[in-house]
């Protein structure tokens, strides 16, 4: 059964920081890996995709690799921005589902970007 | 092009009632999935289903939880007799294939009261 985890579960960071996100998973038979950020009371809005095949992907301010062999997955957030305060989620999907958007997700790390 | 629209956002309903989430997913999307999340824990996976048909039901509840996706109008999720338990955000998310990117709905909230 595939787990994935997040830390650290909270973080504040002034303003201006850059800062990294960590996820890892148990099993390694994964089809993509996504980062989500998800607002207080909103739904969740996909940051960047990484297929099994692929060790990053940038967008931005945002930078996400993905280490397979070792189920790891970090998010790197460069020069920060009070915006950026939100709960960032990790999830993965699996290749023998038969579905590659069957997500299994981590509790997500709660970010607050100081003034 | 409007995204993943999920009606009702809050939905207030007395325990033994039922509660009934739609999701119309992004236009030309023809996958749906269902996802709750509890408080204070992830979202999990409930359903998946295409145009007629469920594909992976492996999440939902084994009692009186249901979902469909007609061939007209949109996708819904369907809970009978409400526990306080069921009180959860559920999240409809659609894709235009396996493998693409999903894209999420704003969330159904869900209280039993």
């Amino acid at each position: 059964k595939q787990e994935v985890t997040q830390i650290p579960a909270a973080l504040s960071v002034p303003e201006g920081e850059n800062l990294v996100l960590n996820c890892s998973f148990t099993d390694s038979a994964i089809y993509n890996l996504q980062w989500f950020r998800q607002d207080p009371g909103k739904g969740l809005t996909s940051l960047l995709l990484i297929q099994s095949s692929q060790r990053e992907q940038t967008s931005g301010r945002l930078n996400a690799s993905l280490d397979k062999s070792s189920g790891r997955s970090t998010l790197y957030i460069a020069a920060s921005q009070p915006g950026d305060s939100a709960t960032y989620l990790c999830a993965v999907s699996h290749v023998n589902t038969g579905t590659a958007s069957k997500l299994t997700f981590g509790t997500g790390t709660r970010l607050q970007v100081t003034l | 092009n409007a995204g993943v629209m999920q009606n009702p956002r809050h939905l207030v309903r007395r325990r033994g009632q039922e509660a009934r989430l739609r999701c119309s997913p992004m236009k030309g999307h023809s996958h749906v999935y269902w996802y709750r999340q509890l408080p204070e824990e992830g979202l999990k996976f409930m359903v998946y289903l295409q145009k007629e048909n469920i594909i992976d039901e492996s999440g939902m509840p084994k009692e009186r939880f249901s979902a469909e996706f007609p061939k007209e109008g949109p996708s819904i999720l369907r809970i009978q007799q409400v526990v306080r338990g069921d009180s959860a955000a559920y999240f409809c998310a659609s894709s235009s294939n396996l493998g693409n990117t999903i894209y999420f709905g704003e969330g159904s909230w869900l209280t039993v009261v």
